[in-house]
């Protein structure tokens, strides 16, 4: 069964303590690694897709990384407004719907002043 | 990126009533998609709506408590019928986008409490 695992499910960092999420995935056929950013009451805000081993995306102070068994999604320098829920997601093979995303439950991200 | 829209953001519900919202996009659109966000739950898909046929439903979600409408290429609506507490949750209209599908976006959410 596909599966997808993130850790840890709650971080508090200081403002400008760098550190990585991870998200660690059991799929069979992986068509696509996507990462979100959920703010309280908003929906979730795409960030970046991976699709290969190796392949690395930036945005700002994000940077995803991808391996066959993982993802991490790492967060340089980070400010009081990185503060969010990262959500991990994947797609696979499975079926022929392309829209079809299996979730993970977040990583809730705190960074105080 | 597309732009999503929500009617209503939220609303708290008695049992045994529905309630209907309505997704808007920006953009013309073969696919939509329905999402439900449980509480500590992770984001599970409901059913892909296409236009001009039936939607197709995820294992564990049937028509009759999920009924959709797809009358166009921008908008579609999901209803949740003959509500419950466990129908308490935030449901999700997403689209795709990018080059080759490979990104998805979603629209803010609509909050459903059902008392």
């Amino acid at each position: 069964e596909d599966q997808v695992t993130q850790s840890p499910e709650a971080l508090r960092l200081q403002e400008g303590e760098s550190s990585s999420l991870n998200c660690s995935y059991t799929v069979s056929g992986l068509r696509g690694l996507f990462w979100y950013r959920q703010d309280p009451g908003k929906g979730p805000e795409f960030l970046f897709t991976l699709y290969s081993a190796g392949e690395e995306k930036e945005k700002e102070r994000l940077k995803a990384t991808l391996t066959k068994k993982e993802s991490f999604l790492h967060i340089t320098a980070p400010k009081p407004e990185d503060s969010a829920t990262y959500l991990c997601a994947v797609r696979t093979d499975r079926g022929s719907t392309l829209g079809r995303l299996y979730f993970g439950r977040g990583t809730q991200l705190t960074v105080w002043p | 990126s597309a732009v999503i829209s929500q009617k209503p953001s939220r609303d708290i519900c008695q049992r045994g009533t529905s309630l209907t919202i309505q997704c808007q996009v920006d953009s013309q659109v073969t696919m939509m998609f329905w999402y439900r966000q449980q509480p500590g739950q992770s984001l599970t898909l409901i059913a892909t709506a296409n236009q001009g046929s039936e939607a197709t439903y995820e294992s564990g979600f049937v028509i009759d408590k999920f009924p959709i409408s797809r009358p166009n290429l921008t908008f579609s609506t999901l209803t949740v019928s003959n509500m419950s507490p466990e129908d308490s949750s935030i449901y999700l209209c997403s689209v795709l986008g990018g080059t080759h599908y490979n990104e998805q976006f979603f629209g803010p959410g609509t909050r459903l409490t059902v008392l």
